[in-house]
């Protein structure tokens, strides 16, 4: 079955610290991966994918995500984090169907 | 570029009533998704239209229905709303089959009373 998996409810780093937000994920063949960041009462924004090519993909906002096949996993990192990055993060792989599975989400607390 | 954009923001119903929440796509893209998201919690995938056409829903009752216009923008309907519809209903939109980014409105805040 297909699926995606985010381990952890919330993740809380301080304020200039890396941050990594972890995704695992289930698909047959060749996985595409999404990363999506909601603030507040807000629409998800588009951070970043993997589609081919280069394991370590870079996206918005400073954000980059690496593919690790082996581990079947695309975790969410930032080199430091600021506390605007305080959001609920999403990640997601599409079906062969052309839909996406999302995972539950990680809410991202970064404290000053 | 103009991005996804829903009407209305935010809509207060009383159980039983009817809601209907719009999405128009950004400009080239033929596909809408229609997503729930009670508080707190991650995205119910609810239905799929694409070049008019529903393609899948999600696990809902049939009391939650749309359709998508001739200019791709999407109608979601919800009938007979009970208290549990109280939630933020997003809609995505992507450009076809060989670009696989949905992109998100801001969403409609469904309150049922």
């Amino acid at each position: 079955a297909q699926s995606v998996a985010q381990p952890e409810d919330q993740v809380n780093v301080a304020e200039g610290n890396p941050l990594t937000v972890k995704c695992t994920y289930s698909v047959s063949g060749n996985p595409y991966l999404f990363w999506y960041v909601q603030y507040p009462n807000r629409g998800l924004q588009f951070l970043l994918k993997y589609i081919t090519g280069d394991n370590l993909v870079k996206g918005s906002y400073g954000f980059e995500a690496e593919f690790n096949k082996s581990q079947t996993s695309f975790h969410l990192k930032k080199p430091s984090a600021l506390v605007s990055d305080s959001a609920l993060y999403f990640c997601a792989v599409r079906r062969s169907n052309y839909q996406l599975i999302w995972g539950a989400g990680t809410k991202l607390i970064i404290k000053p | 570029e103009a991005g996804v954009t829903q009407s209305p923001t935010h809509l207060i119903k009383t159980r039983g009533q009817q809601a209907t929440l719009r999405c128009s796509p950004i400009s080239g893209h033929t596909s809408v998704y229609w997503y729930q998201q009670a508080l707190g919690l991650g995205l119910q995938f609810l239905l799929w239209y694409d070049e008019g056409e529903e393609r899948n829903r999600g696990n809902f009752p049939p009391r939650f229905s749309g359709r998508q216009f001739p200019n791709y923008s999407s109608e979601l309907n919800v009938n007979a709303l009970e208290l549990e519809d109280s939630a933020l209903y997003l809609c995505a939109s992507r450009r076809g089959y060989s670009t696989d980014t949905q992109y998100f409105g801001p969403g409609t805040r469904l309150t049922v009373l």
